[in-house]
């Protein structure tokens, strides 16, 4: 399957301050990249859709102005959370669809964001 | 009512047990099905798609029920390195993903 990562893994920030985390595919080119976001014993929540050399479609609820996404190339999608607060604190998980007929997702291996 | 609703578990079966449960879907238009795992704090892998007639991969079985909803997840011959939250997810008619909350299994020895 295709390779994804994430960076950083983890990160702790005060509260107020802007956190940009980043996800690349490392063997595939991906014209949609997709967010979501996991807080502890819950499902995995779509937030966003990342699309190459245009705007990102965010789902209902979801602040863009708040979660700013960036998708320079087809291999570079970029979250930044900006004046994160400890609400914001949860897993955040990239994924990109292979393409090969079964809808089939890859996930980045998570940023875990904590708040304080 | 949520899209996908799994039971949280968890399951604490002893190696070499049976295990087995279900996912129950809210959207009759979904169009596919999958079985995710997920290791504590990691991000969620393919286990295996779902098939209308059902399919096997190794320990692994499993089945969809369309006139009911569901779809099953039976692992046979339990290891210790089966313990672990199975994410079920279901892809609907207009190429959006649905997301269980996951099951948890615990395979003791």
């Amino acid at each position: 399957g295709a390779v994804v990562s994430q960076h950083p893994s983890w990160v702790i920030c005060k509260s107020g301050t802007s956190v940009k985390i980043e996800c690349r595919s490392l063997d595939f080119q991906a014209t949609t990249m997709f967010w979501y976001r996991q807080f502890p014993k819950q499902s995995l929540m779509l937030m966003a859709t990342s699309n190459e050399g245009s705007k990102a479609t965010y789902e209902q609820g979801v602040e863009k102005d708040k979660f700013l996404i960036n998708h320079a190339s087809l291999t570079l999608s970029t979250l930044t959370v900006t004046s994160a607060h400890p609400e914001d604190s949860s897993f955040y998980i990239c994924s990109l669809e292979s393409g090969r007929g079964a809808n089939t997702q890859y996930f980045g291996p998570g940023t875990r964001l904590t708040v304080l | 009512r949520k899209e996908v609703e799994q039971d949280p578990g968890p399951f604490n079966v002893p190696e070499g047990a049976t295990v087995a449960f279900n996912c129950t879907y809210s959207n009759s238009a979904s169009q596919s099905f999958f079985w995710y795992r997920q290791d504590c704090r990691k991000e969620p892998k393919l286990l295996m798609s779902v098939y209308s007639s059902g399919n096997e991969d190794g320990r692994f079985t499993a089945q969809l029920n369309r006139a009911s909803q569901y779809i099953s997840l039976l692992i046979r011959d339990s290891k210790l390195s089966d313990s672990a939250t199975y994410l079920c997810v279901v892809i609907h008619n207009d190429y959006k993903l649905s997301f269980g909350a996951g099951t948890t299994v615990t395979v003791r020895a």
